[in-house]
C-alpha cells in the first residue's frame, strides 16, 4: 500500500466550479499534513498546512480526519490559474521534517 | 524567487561521466534535502542534512554521493549513472525546529542519462 495515496486525475473543470481532492495516508504516526502545489515543470510550493480543526485560506479549505487517515482539499470558484498538480504531503515524526509525498492530483481549469 | 537556487537547470550526461549538482539556500535554514522526482511518481526523499550532518540516506545507490560543506550549500555528486536515474532532482531547505516548518524547494535540475 502506498504511504500517501491520491487520485491522479486529471480533474477537468470549468472556471467557477468547486472541486474536491481526497488523500489517504497509511502511517498513523504521521504528525503534520500539508497540501503543496506544483505547476508544470516547476518546483512544489506550499499551498497550505492542514490542521485537525480544518482550515480555510480564501477559496481553499483543507480538512483532516485522523481517525480515517484522510485529508481533503476543496477549491471553490476555480480560476484558470488554479490549474496545477496538487500534492498531498504528510510529515512523520523524527526530529526533522521528513515529508512523504503523494503522487499528486492534476487539475485543469478551462474557460 | 531566489530563496533556493540550483545549478545546472538541465544536464545531459553519459553513463561514464561524473558530474555534480549544486544547491544553495539564502534563507538561513539549517536543514537541506535532496529529492528525486520521476515521471508519474511521487517525490522520493534521497538525503537529509541537519546542521551539516547527514541524518537520512533513504537507501540511495552509492552512485549518488551528497556533500554538505556548510548549512547553505548542498551538492550531489553523480558517477556511473544509469538511464533510469533520469529525473528531476530537487533540493529543498527548512528550519528544522518543529514539525510544522515549511520546506522550500529550488527549481530543480532536470537530468537525462544517455
Amino acid at each position: 500500500r502506498k504511504e500517501v495515496e491520491q487520485d491522479p486525475g486529471p480533474f477537468n473543470v470549468p472556471e467557477g466550479a468547486t472541486v474536491a481532492f481526497n488523500c489517504t495516508y497509511s502511517n498513523s504516526a504521521s504528525q503534520s499534513f500539508f497540501w503543496y502545489r506544483q505547476d508544470c515543470r516547476k518546483e512544489p510550493k506550499l499551498l497550505m498546512s492542514v490542521y485537525s480543526s480544518g482550515n480555510e485560506d480564501g477559496r481553499f479549505t483543507a480538512q483532516l480526519n485522523r481517525a480515517s487517515q484522510y485529508i481533503s482539499l476543496l477549491i471553490r470558484d476555480s480560476k484558470l490559474s488554479d490549474s496545477a498538480t496538487y500534492l498531498c504531503v504528510v510529515s512523520l515524526s523524527g526530529g526533522y521534517n521528513k515529508l512523504i509525498f503523494g503522487a499528486g492530483t492534476r487539475l485543469a481549469v478551462h474557460p | 524567487e531566489t530563496g533556493v537556487t540550483q545549478t545546472p537547470r538541465h544536464l545531459v550526461m553519459g553513463m561514464t561521466n561524473k558530474k555534480s549538482l549544486k544547491c544553495e539556500q539564502h534563507l538561513g535554514h539549517n536543514a537541506m534535502y535532496w529529492y528525486k522526482q520521476s515521471a508519474k511518481k511521487p517525490l522520493e526523499l534521497m538525503f537529509v542534512y541537519n546542521f551539516k550532518e547527514q541524518t537520512e540516506n533513504n537507501s540511495v545507490p552509492s552512485r549518488f554521493s551528497p556533500e554538505c560543506p556548510n548549512s547553505s550549500h548542498l551538492f550531489l555528486h553523480l558517477h556511473t549513472l544509469q538511464p533510469e536515474d533520469s529525473a528531476l532532482y530537487l533540493c529543498a531547505s527548512s528550519q528544522a525546529s518543529s514539525y510544522q516548518e515549511t520546506q522550500y524547494f529550488g527549481p530543480g535540475t532536470r537530468l537525462l542519462v544517455l
